[in-house]
């Protein structure tokens, strides 16, 4: 069954933890995306890997960090700098190339804060 | 240059009706525009995607309207059913898959029998 998956569904965060969002994809996709989602903000870009061992800011990457390590696992960490982590974040993939910029969406992860 | 500009924030339609969503671009590069459905607690799907090179894309109810001159495109959904109830997404990104989608703010649907 292939797809992106996200865990865990929930995740609640104490205050000064750092939490890690899980994003798996089976897809061969060669980019990976996490976006973070409040409501009225729409989706908002926080870093995107398009190759193992490599990855960028997005618009809002300040108190997030991410590593990519293999090709299908893109995690997420929330630090402790990030002031408002209470969101839903969404992890995406794609195919690099022309013709080939659809972005699939994994199921979320929702974290809140104690 | 980034922005993609979505309206209306939220739309209520009757069963049957016409559900009508704009967006707006300035970036020239852009090439590429999709529309997502997201229904709550989920991840946003893919629902209709065009290229400039036409001017209208239909998928059963769903038709994308794209307008090269006016960096514009909108989404319509015809027969809109309360099964349609979500929240839309438009996007845009220049051709090569090589930069993210740069999103709209959203439209929350709700088709009211």
């Amino acid at each position: 069954d292939g797809g992106i998956t996200q865990s865990p569904k929930y995740l609640f965060r104490k205050e000064g933890q750092n939490v890690t969002l899980s994003c798996e994809q089976n897809l061969n996709h060669d980019a990976m995306y996490w976006y973070r989602q409040d409501p009225g903000q729409g989706l908002r870009l926080i870093y995107y890997s398009q190759i193992v061992n490599d990855f960028q800011k997005g618009d809002i990457a300040e108190g997030y960090s991410v590593s990519r390590e293999k090709k299908e696992s893109f995690p997420l960490t929330v630090t402790s700098a990030q002031k408002n982590p209470t969101a839903f974040y969404l992890c995406a993939s794609s195919i690099i190339g022309q013709g080939q910029e659809t972005q699939y969406f994994g199921p979320g992860t929702r974290l809140l804060v104690l | 240059q980034q922005q993609v500009k979505q309206s209306p924030q939220s739309l209520i339609v009757q069963k049957g009706g016409i559900s009508i969503i704009n967006c707006a671009y300035e970036n020239t590069a852009f090439d590429y525009f999709p529309w997502y459905q997201q229904f709550p607690g989920k991840g946003p799907a893919l629902l209709i995607a065009i290229r400039p090179d036409v001017s209208e894309k239909k998928e059963g109810r769903f038709t994308i309207s794209f307008n090269k001159s006016a960096k514009q495109f909108s989404l319509h959904i015809m027969d809109s059913q309360p099964g349609d109830s979500a929240t839309y997404f438009c996007a845009a990104s220049p051709l090569g898959g090589n930069t993210p989608l740069v999103f709209g703010k959203g439209t929350r649907l709700s088709v009211i029998a």
